[in-house]
């Protein structure tokens, strides 16, 4: 099946600081999206990316997938920033294959 | 406002029992998923449903049973067989243009 890699696995910013996240996958894809998982669980959907570059305030997202990469960018860190990191993904079998996250710290 | 929800929260369940997790969208989406997730990992694929009266096996479905009769409802059966249950369930519904929308979660612990 698909390989989803995740990096860095953890990281640790000072508030204000920015930071690049980056998901590797192993296999064309329908459907890429990047989630956060607040320290309750809940998974909020940051990015629907299989293509191209899109930004949301603070954050933007670039998936380039004829080199099988996506990449979470996030500018001035804010301490509600932390939790987990999900790359996902749809090759075709029409569900997501998650990768294993990277948890990120926002200290102030 | 439209979403998924998830019931209960919290599940205790006793060694040998079966317990039915909850989750219901009003989002109108066709396709609706059970992801399983374990602390400190990613989310794995137990069931998905494209269709009413439709589901297919993921990844993990041993010990699990789910049934599709209402487009809006998509419940799952935590059985006697699956051996580790306690784990953080989490359910999910998808539109094609829109990408996938997942509810709050249940959080079962075996007792």
């Amino acid at each position: 099946g698909i390989q989803v890699e995740q990096s860095p696995p953890d990281l640790i910013l000072q508030e204000g600081a920015n930071s690049t996240l980056r998901c590797n996958f192993s296999d064309s894809v329908n459907n890429l999206q990047w989630f956060h998982q607040n320290p309750w669980g809940q998974l909020i959907n940051l990015f629907y990316i299989p293509s191209g570059t899109k930004q949301n305030g603070r954050l933007s997202a670039t998936t380039v997938a004829t080199e099988r990469y996506s990449l979470l960018y996030i500018s001035s860190s804010q301490t509600t920033d932390s939790g987990v990191y999900f790359c996902a993904l749809d090759t075709g079998r029409r569900a997501l294959t998650f990768g294993s996250g990277t948890r990120l710290q926002v200290q102030p | 406002d439209g979403g998924i929800t998830q019931s209960p929260k919290y599940l205790f369940r006793k060694e040998g029992q079966n317990v039915t997790l909850s989750c219901e969208q009003n989002l109108n989406h066709d396709a609706m998923y059970w992801y399983r997730q374990d602390p400190g990992q990613g989310l794995r694929l137990i069931y998905y449903s494209q269709i009413v009266n439709d589901f297919q096996k993921g990844d993990i479905a041993e010990g699990y049973s789910v049934s599709r009769e209402k487009k809006e409802s998509f419940p799952l059966t935590v059985t006697s067989a699956q051996k580790n249950p306690t784990a953080f369930y989490l359910c999910a519904s998808h539109r094609t243009d829109y990408g996938y929308t997942f509810g709050s979660g249940t959080r079962l612990t075996v007792v």
